[in-house]
């Protein structure tokens, strides 16, 4: 079964720097996404993005996070210049269009970030 | 989208049926019932989801009440795997790209 495949499972990181968290989405979606859950906390949405533009972002998304399709099969989630409360669980999803359940959406099993 | 109200805790012995409630009171015609897993900080899992109509899949059975206004998850025989938390989500279906909003879910407990 087609699954969202996400890299590395755990990233280490200075706080400062910049990440890139990747995400290859189920092969024929076109609707790609970024959730994140802080530890003991809710789920969160990041950001929507649907023919190479951002659909929908949410406010936690600011300046400092980008979004990119650089080929066809990878999703990518910058973080510029990462802060300590960046570190989270941060989950890809990715939904079809066209389809019986078009608005499923597929999570992959999470890039755990930890920023010291 | 609809405010859902979950329990925030369920316990369920192995083996028996677990049924999971939801209020969505404030839900709209053209929302759906949503409803995912997530086990222990792994990626939500989608279970099942339905409009009006009861629904069943491999996983799950939905039961929606006439007025929509609220819903019941059924796992027919759980067991210690589907220990997870569970959210109850609704959703207006656009075609794609409508975000998922996460509540606090129902921690679900399967003893054996």
């Amino acid at each position: 079964e087609p699954e969202v495949t996400q890299t590395p499972s755990h990233q280490v990181t200075q706080m400062g720097q910049e990440v890139i968290l990747r995400c290859v989405p189920i092969s024929n979606h076109l609707y790609f996404y970024w959730y994140r859950q802080i530890l003991g906390q809710k789920v969160e949405f990041l950001v929507s993005f649907y023919n190479n533009e951002i659909s929908e972002k949410s406010e936690i998304f600011d300046d400092q996070f980008s979004v990119e399709r650089p080929d066809g099969s990878n999703f990518t989630l910058k973080i510029r210049s990462t802060k300590l409360e960046d570190s989270a669980m941060y989950f890809c999803a990715s939904s079809d269009s066209g389809a019986e359940h078009a608005d499923t959406q597929y999570f992959g099993p999470g890039t755990r970030l930890t920023v010291l | 989208d609809a405010k859902t109200t979950q329990p925030p805790s369920m316990d369920c012995a192995e083996g028996r049926a677990a049924n999971l409630p939801c209020n969505h009171s404030t839900i709209s015609g053209n929302e759906y019932v949503y409803w995912y897993r997530q086990i222990h900080s792994q990626g939500p899992q989608y279970i099942i989801h339905g409009l009006k109509n009861n629904e069943t899949n491999e996983m799950a059975s939905l039961i929606i009440t006439e007025d929509r206004k609220s819903s019941t998850l059924i796992l027919p025989h759980a067991t210690l795997r589907d220990t997870a938390v569970y959210y109850c989500i609704g959703v207006v279906t656009q075609g794609g790209s409508e975000k998922l909003v996460f509540g606090k879910g129902t921690k679900l407990t399967v003893n054996p």
